[in-house]
């Protein structure tokens, strides 16, 4: 399977709302509702952020938001802060009960 | 709390195998599905294969399918990750996670990492 495809990196000034695109077929992204998001801060362990395209878990603040439109899935940080800098990837089930991860996108705020 | 607690680094030889630990604790072991991701330095994720700790079913990524074998031991509720036939290019961080409710599509649940070195 290739991998899910994200830009590399997205930046944003502190307050303003930035959003993070995934593309990928309809043998992932497009044909399943399981689209989940992580974040990973430099050396630690990449944490979950969105499952099921749009879900949240228990903790994780409702300034981040998760949709999917066709191929492509989305994630939508807002009220950007400092501490929302980290690499960001997206990840869906895919056919043949595998999984495929986006190349990861760099968030960097301004 | 749910732990999972990863074997210790490793430094092999090109050729090689490299078996890593993954201890399951504060969950019923069986519940759960586990995963194994691995990440090469500066680079992003890549899933490898996952086990059904109930039934000890398996599936691969393609990539990995001839040299990777995804294991377990239902006594001391540890998984296993092997990976045969190392070369330079294996050199990363291998995560097991677990998935977040049992019905296994997302990885809410970490490992610390175990930095595996292929180098001669």
């Amino acid at each position: 399977q290739s991998a899910l495809t994200q830009p590399a990196s997205v930046s944003g000034s502190p307050g303003q709302s930035i959003t993070i695109s995934c593309t990928g077929t309809s043998s992932d992204v497009g044909g399943y509702y399981y689209v989940s998001w992580y974040q990973q801060v430099a050396g630690k362990a990449p944490k979950l952020i969105i499952y099921d395209v749009s879900k949240r878990p228990s903790g994780i603040s409702n300034r981040f938001s998760g949709s999917k439109s066709g191929n492509t899935a989305s994630l939508t940080i807002s009220g950007l802060q400092a501490g929302d800098e980290a690499h960001y990837y997206c990840c869906s089930y895919a056919s043949g009960s595998t999984w495929v991860f986006g190349g990861g996108t760099e968030v960097t705020v301004l | 709390q749910v732990q999972l607690v990863q074997s210790g680094a490793e430094v092999k030889k090109p050729g090689a195998s490299v078996k890593v630990s993954c201890k399951a604790s504060g969950q019923t072991f069986s519940t759960y599905f586990m995963y194994w991701v691995r990440q090469a330095p500066g680079q992003g994720l890549e899933w490898m294969g996952m086990i059904n700790p109930r039934s000890g079913a398996t599936t691969y990524a393609q990539k990995f399918q001839d040299r990777v074998s995804v294991t377990r031991d239902t006594s001391t509720s540890t998984v296993y990750m092997e990976l045969s036939s190392l070369r330079s290019e294996d050199t990363a961080v291998y995560y097991c996670a677990r998935d977040r409710d049992g019905s296994g599509f997302e990885f809410d649940y970490w490992g610390q990492g175990t930095l595996v070195t292929v180098s001669s």
